[in-house]
């Protein structure tokens, strides 16, 4: 069975800095793999999708890797601001199981101004 | 711009009321499920469906059921609200299944069940 592991739960961070989140999965055989971000109260918007051939996939200050063999992705958020404060999931879409996406937990991101 | 909708931000009901929520997409995605969001579990798939009047369960349907008579519009329904069924329910809609299917999210209804 599928499951998805993000660390750390909660990071808080200067302005500028760049930063790295992780996110885990036990079983290689995915579709793809989804970044979103979550602002508190609200619905989750899509950041970024790397399909399971792909190895990063880019969007303006954020980078997000994938390691399909070892089970990982990361996102990388270029120098960091107060707005990118947040929530940040990812979800695999496994090839068994139709339909489904399993999701982490999340990463609550704080940036100081 | 694909937009999904949901019927109320928040709504507040009785134990054992009949509780419908209403969840609506523009882009004539196949694709549309109900998730529910708690602080330390993350999304939980209560029920999806990729047709008109096709259902699946998700993980945790006990206490839902769902109905989707037009495309557009997917409904998720609590027979009889229970306290633990407080949460934020959250739709989605995707358009194509494999390697390049992107899930949209509505922004979520926060139901308080007193």
């Amino acid at each position: 069975k599928q499951e998805v592991t993000q660390i750390p739960a909660a990071l808080s961070v200067p302005e500028g800095e760049n930063l790295v989140l992780n996110c885990s999965f036990t079983d290689s055989a995915i579709y793809n793999l989804q970044w979103f971000r979550q602002d508190p109260g609200k619905g989750l918007t899509s950041l970024l999708l790397i399909q399971s051939s792909q190895r990063e996939q880019t969007s303006g200050r954020l980078n997000a890797s994938l390691d399909k063999s070892s089970g990982r992705s990361t996102l990388y958020i270029a120098a960091s601001q107060p707005g990118d404060s947040a929530t940040y999931l990812c979800a695999v879409k496994s090839t068994s199981g139709t339909y489904k996406y399993i999701f982490g937990t999340g990463t609550r991101l704080k940036v100081l101004a | 711009d694909v937009k999904v909708t949901q019927s109320s931000r928040y709504l507040v009901k009785r134990t054992g009321e009949k509780v419908f929520l209403e969840c609506v997409q523009d882009m004539d995605h196949e694709n549309m499920f109900w998730y529910r969001q708690d602080p330390g579990l993350g999304l939980r798939l209560i029920y999806f469906s990729y047709d008109v009047k096709m259902k699946e369960k998700g993980d945790i349907p006990e206490g839902y059921s769902v109905s989707r008579e037009k495309k557009e519009r997917f409904s998720l329904i609590l027979e009889s609200a229970s306290t633990n069924q407080t949460s934020m329910y959250l739709c989605a809609s995707s358009l194509i299944t494999g390697v390049l299917e992107t899930q949209y999210f509505g922004p979520g209804t926060r139901l308080l069940v007193l």
